[in-house]
C-alpha cells in the first residue's frame, strides 16, 4: 500500500535556481513528516521534518512545507547547489512504522 | 561518535539459504528498526526492536526475523532465501521519544542468486 507517493521520479534544476520536490500522503493519522537524502551508496540522511501542527519549517535553504487538507508536503531548496544531486525520500511517521515514498533524484547542474 | 554501523556491506547468498545481517546503531540510541530498499524503490519497514523485543512490524514473512541485545546492537536473519529478497538492507536508530528521527547506516547490499 503506498500511503506515501512520490510522483516525479527525478528532477533537473540549474544551479541557483529553487529545486522543488513533491510529496503526497493518504493516511490523515500521520502526524510527522521528514525529508532523507540520499548518497550512491550511503544510508539515507536526515535533512528536515516537520509536525502537522505546523505548515513550514526552515532550516537553511531547505524549507518543508506541509498542506494538511490537500495531504501534501513539499521541500524547497534554494539556491540550488551541485552537492544537493542526490535521491530525496518523503517519510511519514506515526514514529514505528515510518513509511517512505520513492525517492526523487535530484540533478543540479552548474 | 560513531554512526550507525552495518556488517557486512555486501553479500551474495544463493537461494534457500539463510542469512545474518548486523547493526550497531548510534551512540546514544536504544531503539533500531530495519528496512528492505529495492532497486528503485524507497525502503520499507520490515521491524523495530526496542527494549530486545520486537515492537512493531511491517509486512514480512515469518522468514525474516530478527533479535536486539543488551547493548542495543541488532541482527536481522532471513531463511529460505527468495530470488526476490534481493536489496539494500537499511538498519536505522533513533531516540525513543515524540520526534523521534532514523540515522541510518549505509546498508548491506544482499544478492540472492
Amino acid at each position: 500500500d503506498q500511503q506515501v507517493k512520490q510522483n516525479s521520479p527525478s528532477l533537473s534544476v540549474q544551479e541557483g535556481r529553487i529545486s522543488i520536490l513533491n510529496c503526497d500522503y493518504t493516511n490523515s493519522m500521520f502526524d510527522y513528516f521528514l525529508w532523507y537524502k540520499k548518497y550512491p551508496a550511503e544510508g539515507p540522511t536526515f535533512l528536515i521534518s516537520i509536525s502537522s501542527i505546523k505548515d513550514k519549517n526552515e532550516d537553511g535553504r531547505f524549507t518543508v512545507f506541509l498542506n494538511k487538507s490537500a495531504k501534501h508536503l513539499s521541500l524547497h531548496i534554494v539556491p540550488s547547489q551541485p552537492g544537493d544531486s542526490a535521491v530525496y525520500f518523503c517519510a511519514a511517521s506515526p514514529l514505528r512504522d515510518m513509511r517512505f515514498g520513492a525517492g526523487t533524484r535530484l540533478t543540479v547542474k552548474p | 561518535d560513531a554512526g550507525v554501523t552495518q556488517s557486512p556491506t555486501h553479500l551474495i547468498k544463493t537461494r534457500g539459504q539463510q542469512v545474518t545481517l548486523r547493526c550497531s546503531p548510534k551512540s546514544g540510541h536504544d531503539t533500531v528498526s530495519w528496512y528492505q530498499q529495492a532497486l528503485g524503490q524507497g525502503p520499507q519497514f520490515i521491524f523495530q526492536y526496542y527494549e530486545e523485543e520486537e515492537r512493531q512490524r511491517g509486512n514480512f514473512p515469518d522468514r525474516f526475523s530478527g533479535h536486539q541485545f543488551p547493548n542495543y546492537s541488532s541482527e536481522l536473519n532471513v531463511n529460505a532465501l527468495l530470488l526476490g529478497d534481493s536489496a539494500l538492507y537499511l538498519c536505522a536508530s533513533s531516540f525513543r521519544g515524540p520526534d523521534e528521527k532514523l540515522f541510518f547506516g549505509s546498508g548491506t547490499q544482499l544478492s540472492v542468486l
